[in-house]
């Protein structure tokens, strides 16, 4: 029971670069979502897909790009990294749309941006 | 839209004691409430959950009790132990027009010394 799969794990990036973080899920959830913590912060939404084919903006979107690959994969794309993008990024997905259930979350991903 | 507001940390407690964080929301409708967990270097568990007025979610000896007149849903533990330090996450469902995602108060860190 994989669950909520997210790779890598760990990545330091210069300024500038470009990389895509992967997210797969194996409960044959519809919904998936993408959020940053922040120490201080608490966890703020990038980016959600409600279902498969449809993605929108959460509260934080700017510089960040996603695709909704198949029911399975959310990927999220950074194209052209900066220092505030360094966080920790955790993928998350959802059994009902209402939530009733809550999320099912990723380890994360540890990006440093230099 | 909806948010929620819990307590500043860190809390340090000795373990056996007991253990109150508190969380106030503001929100539109009948959202569900949702305490998470994250232990150092991992994901957000989820650890209980409520979906309407005057439910009570419970799991591993904690409680908190969907309170729709304080607009309240404290987390409670009677006697803590040291393998609960951890940092908790207050959140609330919240939609758009787009769909559904959780809102996350900022988290509270909880310290159990032996």
């Amino acid at each position: 029971n994989a669950g909520v799969t997210q790779t890598p794990k760990f990545q330091v990036l210069k300024t500038g670069q470009s990389m895509t973080l992967q997210c797969a899920q194996d409960m044959n959830h519809n919904s998936m979502y993408w959020y940053r913590q922040d120490p201080g912060m608490g966890l703020r939404l990038i980016y959600y897909s409600a279902s498969e084919g449809t993605t929108d903006k959460g509260e934080v979107p700017n510089g960040y790009n996603v695709s909704r690959l198949n029911k399975r994969e959310f990927s999220l794309r950074l194209e052209s990294a900066a220092p505030s993008q360094t966080s920790v990024y955790f993928c998350a997905s959802s059994a009902d749309l209402i939530l009733s259930y809550g999320y099912t979350f990723g380890s994360g991903t540890r990006l440093t941006v230099v | 839209g909806n948010s929620v507001t819990q307590m500043e940390g860190p809390v340090t407690l000795s373990e056996e004691a007991f253990l109150t964080i508190n969380c106030t929301y503001t929100a539109t409708g009948y959202p569900s409430l949702f305490w998470y967990v994250q232990y150092p270097g991992e994901g957000l568990q989820l650890l209980l959950k409520a979906t309407k007025a005057d439910d009570k979610g419970s799991n591993k000896g904690f409680e908190a009790t969907y309170r729709k007149e304080t607009t309240s849903f404290h987390l409670e533990k009677g006697s803590v132990q040291v393998s609960d330090s951890a940092v908790y996450f207050c959140a609330l469902s919240s939609n758009s027009n787009s769909g559904y995602a959780l809102n996350f108060g900022k988290g509270t860190s909880l310290l159990v010394t032996p």
